[in-house]
């Protein structure tokens, strides 16, 4: 069975500090993305993973892919309090019709 | 800047009723996807749509569950008789390729009611 886990599942966090959340999934894919959600709203597309080692950053959140390792993170540096939101990673099953099947969630809480 | 479009925002419904959801996708779009969220839980792939025809779907999208593309902006998700299970968050999607780097642009989503 397919799994796609993000660790932590919640996370609070003061403004200015850092943290990295952890995707991790159980099939072989090279393509990841990251979307955030804040409540009650729709899913805000924030990075596209392509291949083996990819990084890519904007603003104060920088996400990576290791397929060998069937992992990804986000990190978040210096946190400020508008990245208050839920993160979603989602892995495309590579099945010809680009499906995503999304993590868990991590709901982040940046206190001020 | 382009967006994905969904009515209604909010509908309630018997269960046992038939529901439409609609979506309007980016205009130069070509693969159109639906998902839910049941609240509190992770987002599920539900279908997938290209050429005007289902490109591949999940357990989830059984025969009471059906998509249409009526004419050339309408995005539709029919489910024939409602449960109570069905009670989640629509989201259409869709994106112009797909084997490129596009990602998947959501909608603002259906939130689901049955009673």
């Amino acid at each position: 069975e397919l799994k796609v886990e993000q660790n932590p599942l919640f996370l609070s966090m003061q403004e200015g500090k850092n943290y990295t959340i952890y995707c991790n999934y159980s099939t072989t894919s090279d393509r990841l993305y990251w979307y955030r959600q804040d409540p009650g709203k729709s899913l805000e597309s924030l990075f596209v993973l392509l291949s083996n080692g990819a990084v890519k950053q904007e603003g104060r959140l920088m996400a990576s892919l290791d397929t060998k390792a069937r992992l990804s993170t986000l990190h978040i540096t210096a946190a400020v309090h508008d990245l208050s939101a839920t993160y979603f990673c989602a892995v495309d099953l590579l099945t010809g019709a680009n499906n995503l099947f999304f993590g868990t969630g991590t709901r982040l809480t940046v206190i001020p | 800047e382009p967006e994905v479009t969904q009515t209604p925002s909010h509908q309630v419904t018997q269960m046992g009723q038939e529901v439409i959801l609609r979506c309007v996708p980016i205009s130069n779009h070509l693969y159109f996807y639906w998902y839910r969220q049941i609240l509190g839980q992770k987002v599920e792939f539900l279908v997938s749509f290209y050429n005007n025809e289902i490109s591949e779907k999940s357990e989830i999208f059984d025969d009471q569950f059906s998509v249409e593309r009526p004419d050339g902006s309408n995005f539709t998700l029919k489910i024939r008789s409602t449960k109570l299970e069905d009670s989640a968050m629509y989201f259409c999607a869709s994106s112009e390729m797909r084997d490129s780097t596009d990602t998947q642009y959501f909608g603002p989503g259906t939130r689901l009611t049955v009673l």
